[in-house]
């Protein structure tokens, strides 16, 4: 069965940093486009960025709100992808997903870590 | 990139229908062909249910499909169920390597 898993949420404060991981199995994670997604308290979702996989160049594209303040990265060698978050705002509080994306479509996903930013 | 629209809520009965929008522009919804749908119970992981506004990946059943007008897509989930229960949200591809989603929208079978 795929799974992805999403680990290291929590609270933290304004101004804090954060790292998620997002390890996977049941699918060939080297071979596939990864990304980040978040859903602030009833708010919809929101695409946060991508990674190609390593053999493409691993290129890696974020969305204008997090550009400068998050890295995704990930260990083909763990199955694991990652998110750092730095400088984390009120607005950053949310359940965060980690997804592959495959042809313009999210065919696999976690169920979600949840990060709270105190102010 | 705003947010695709989607009404907050729909319900039905069982075994009927019901049709979930998905509003968004002419730089995404109506732009590409690349709408994707998605369920989503609470506290699990959610399920892809239709991507290239009309194609339905193996396992998901025949009771749900999509279609796309324009700049608006829509879901309809024939023959509804009690496990239907959920919340659905749309996908759009929005170029330059983007995507946009929906508002989602929480289904009530009634």
């Amino acid at each position: 069965d795929v799974q992805l898993v999403e680990s290291g949420g929590g609270l933290v404060d304004s101004g804090g940093s954060l790292r998620l991981s997002c390890t996977t199995s049941g699918f060939n994670f080297n071979a596939a486009w990864m990304t980040w997604v978040r859903q602030a308290p009833g708010k919809g979702l929101e695409w946060l960025g991508r990674i190609e996989r390593t053999s493409d160049g691993g290129t890696v594209v974020y969305a204008a709100p997090v550009n400068g303040r998050f890295t995704i990265s990930r260990d083909d060698s763990r199955d694991t992808l990652y998110l750092q978050m730095n400088n984390l705002r009120s607005e950053d509080t949310a359940v965060y997903y980690c997804s592959s994306e495959y042809w313009y479509y999210f065919n696999y996903w976690g169920q979600g870590t949840l990060v709270t930013v105190s102010s | 990139q705003s947010a695709l629209t989607q009404p907050p809520s729909a319900s039905g009965s069982p075994g009927q229908s019901v049709t979930i929008s998905c509003t968004g522009s002419s730089s995404d919804v109506g732009g590409y062909d690349h709408v994707s749908w998605y369920q989503h119970h609470p506290g699990r992981a959610p399920k892809l249910l239709i991507y290239d506004v009309t194609k339905r990946p193996s396992g998901v059943p025949d009771r749900f499909s999509g279609s796309k007008s324009g700049n608006t897509a829509s879901l309809t989930v024939s023959g509804l169920q009690a496990e239907d229960e959920a919340d659905y949200f749309c996908s759009s591809y929005a170029g330059t390597n983007y995507y946009v989603f929906g508002t989602g929208t929480e289904v009530t079978v009634l």
